[in-house]
């Protein structure tokens, strides 16, 4: 029973197309996040929500729009895809009496 | 600005022997530390913890050790097997924001060798 689970796994569009990815989390945490991990490894937060609420926006273009429609899911959709949106994109989730995050097994975009 | 660990490195040790992983941090405000493990084509996995009022927590094979006077943190695991061969990343966290941001290092490659 996954945690956290994204979906898909892998994604492969062309520049300019829109896409989402979804995140559930069945863990009950109140937190829920959105972490980049480029090409080198390096992991770098995006947003994050808090029952439903953005509380933070890491300078992230407005292309990206999280949207959390409950406490359990948080989903990302990007407009007008660029070639440098090719990363691994991690959802996690957290609870407000245990500040370690579960993430989930990310999501390959790469855009051609 | 905020930034934690080093350039990615590797790091290759033989099956049996004991690891060492370092990561510098340079937010003194930060007082919850955590490891992550992340094997490939997997999500980071939480390893092990530790609070600024500690200096040392011991898990399963696993050690971490903080230095506060130099913002240092280190992972130590004893007899690694061939199964912790994975990319390791230090991750900091402070009260500003409520603990709600997790700033991680440029992990550490781990590489087992039989």
């Amino acid at each position: 029973d996954t945690a956290v689970s994204q979906t898909p796994k892998y994604l492969v569009t062309q520049m300019g197309n829109d896409k989402s990815i979804k995140c559930e989390q069945n863990l009950g945490h109140d937190t829920m996040y959105w972490y980049k991990q480029d090409s080198k490894k390096f992991l770098k937060i995006m947003f994050s929500y808090n029952n439903k609420e953005l509380i933070i926006n890491e300078t992230v273009p407005n292309r990206f729009s999280p949207k959390s429609p409950d406490k359990a899911h948080l989903n990302l959709h990007i407009n007008s895809l660029e070639l440098g949106d090719s990363a691994v994109y991690f959802c996690a989730s957290s609870s407000a009496f245990d500040y370690g995050y579960t993430f989930g097994s990310g999501t390959r975009l790469t855009v051609v | 600005g905020e930034s934690v660990g080093l350039h990615l490195p590797t790091l290759s040790v033989q099956e049996g022997d004991n690891s060492i992983i370092n990561c510098a941090y340079s937010n003194s405000a930060s007082d919850y530390f955590i490891w992550y493990k992340q094997e490939s084509g997997k999500g980071p996995q939480f390893i092990i913890d530790i609070r600024s009022n500690m200096d040392k927590r011991q898990g399963q094979r696993v050690t971490v050790l903080l230095n506060k006077t130099v913002k240092h943190l280190s992972l130590q695991i004893a007899a690694t097997q061939p199964g912790d061969s994975a990319v390791y990343f230090c991750a900091e966290t402070s009260p500003s924001g409520g603990y709600n941001k997790l700033i991680f290092g440029a992990g550490t490659r781990l590489a087992v060798h039989p």
